[in-house]
């Protein structure tokens, strides 16, 4: 009964490749949204659904590429990996998008190393 | 650009002690957010508080606000080593914007 899952949990690949995050929520909210962790631990949002629509999309490379085939899946797409893009990245959903009143539930993760 | 910093990087005390970590930011909030990180974990929130609040409690935990030095800490008493983990502040800078993370404190608690 995980509220917010990723998978998958450990992702290893080639420079150049495309990759898959898939993320799902089963706590009914409205807003998802996807952060990345950098080796600092800096955490960024990248970008944010609410009702299956794109309302935030920070300055993030158009290889990323969102995507929620419903409310209750956000799944992040990644072409041409760079080495930059190694990371750990976080899905997260909120009851609805209230900036900063709203309390976000993260799931466990995505550790992504390009080698 | 990095709203919230936190203050310690990081803080090794003993099992009993206080812990106590703040949070500086440099633009108006609305709302301020603690939450912590354990290893390898996502995060998970702690507490919420409004631009209009000064102090609030859950259990062990107690944080308080000062917006006229744009600041918050993060108390937690009693220390227990599986407080062991990071604390990041988060903040809404303006109006409905995204959380904006600090880049924690790293608390670790010896038994």
């Amino acid at each position: 009964d995980t509220a917010v899952s990723q998978t998958p949990k450990y992702l290893v690949t080639q420079m150049g490749n495309d990759k898959s995050i898939k993320c799902e929520q089963n706590l009914g909210h409205d807003t998802m949204y996807w952060y990345k962790q950098d080796s600092k631990k800096f955490l960024k949002i990248m970008f944010s659904y609410n009702n299956k629509e794109l309302i935030i999309n920070e300055t993030v490379p158009n290889r990323f590429s969102p995507k929620s085939p419903d409310k209750a899946h956000l799944n992040l797409h990644i072409n041409s990996l760079e080495l930059g893009d190694s990371a750990v990245y976080f899905c997260a959903s909120s009851r609805d998008y209230s900036g900063g009143a709203e309390t976000q539930y993260f799931g466990p993760g995505t550790r992504l190393l390009v080698l | 650009s990095q709203q919230g910093e936190e203050d310690p990087q990081a803080l090794s005390i003993q099992e009993g002690e206080n812990a106590t970590m703040n949070c500086s930011y440099k633009t108006s909030i609305n709302n301020l957010q603690w939450y912590r990180q354990n290893s390898g974990r996502g995060l998970v929130h702690l507490i919420l508080i409004r631009s209009n609040e000064r102090e609030k409690h859950s259990g062990r935990l107690r944080v308080t606000l000062d917006t006229s030095k744009k600041s918050s800490s993060l108390l937690i008493t009693a220390s227990r080593a599986a407080d062991t983990a990071s604390y990041f502040c988060a903040t809404d800078p303006s109006g409905n914007t995204p959380l904006v993370f600090g880049k924690g404190t790293r608390l670790s608690v010896i038994a």
